[in-house]
């Protein structure tokens, strides 16, 4: 069964520091979308992504966060200088269809600030 | 804008009794309604999803869930519970119109041998 898949699973970086969050979405989705989980809490939309662009972001999303889809398989989420409030689970998530009929989710990549 | 409201932040059932995990939403417009799960350390998986027709709606793992327009609830139920169903799950809505999807704060399902 086709699934979205996150590297890495686990990311450990100092404040200050840029990530990239990687995920490959099913191959045939057209929308991609990142959300985060900080511990403990509700599942957070940061940024839907369509047609190369961004369609759509939350007010979590702003000018420390990027997302960017470099070939045809691949979908990043960057953060510029990491905080550590940044801590979270990221999960990448995709949809073959309009307006979130079904978006199917990765597994998640914790992201660990020091 | 749309919300949604689960009211218990943690459910304890017998094994092989019945449960019913309460979403409520609110929203000015039509919607998407959907039930998460989140199995321990792992991702989020659909559980089922109402997007129109049957209010009525079945899922995977024996799960259904019904959609009440009037009382803007998508309750989810499962008749007889299983320990593998210890996870937490998270109700979901999403405007016809938008690209997000709104969780709520989860519900803990603790199954008790």
């Amino acid at each position: 069964e086709p699934e979205v898949t996150q590297t890495p699973s686990h990311q450990v970086t100092q404040m200050g520091q840029e990530v990239i969050l990687r995920c490959v979405p099913i191959s045939n989705h057209l929308y991609f979308y990142w959300y985060r989980q900080i511990l403990g809490q509700k599942v957070e939309f940061l940024v839907s992504f369509y047609n190369n662009e961004i369609s759509e972001k939350s007010e979590i999303f702003d000018d420390q966060f990027s997302v960017e889809r470099p070939d045809g398989s691949n979908f990043t989420l960057k953060i510029r200088s990491t905080k550590l409030e940044d801590s979270a689970m990221y999960f990448c998530a995709s949809s073959d269809a309009a307006r979130n009929t079904e978006a199917f989710f990765g597994q998640g990549t914790r992201l660990t600030v020091v | 804008a749309q919300s949604v409201t689960q009211l218990d932040s943690q459910v304890p059932v017998f094994e092989e009794a019945p449960v019913e995990l309460r979403c409520n939403y609110s929203s000015s417009v039509s919607v998407y309604l959907f039930w998460y799960v989140q199995y321990p350390n792992q991702g989020l998986q659909l559980l089922l999803k109402y997007l129109s027709g049957s209010t009525l709606v079945k899922g995977i793992n024996g799960f259904e869930a019904e959609f009440n327009k009037s009382q803007t609830s998508f309750h989810l139920r499962k008749p007889s519970v299983h320990i593998s169903d210890t996870a937490e799950y998270f109700c979901a809505v999403s405007d016809i119109r938008d690209d997000k999807i709104i969780f709520g704060k989860g519900t803990r399902l603790h199954i008790l041998p």
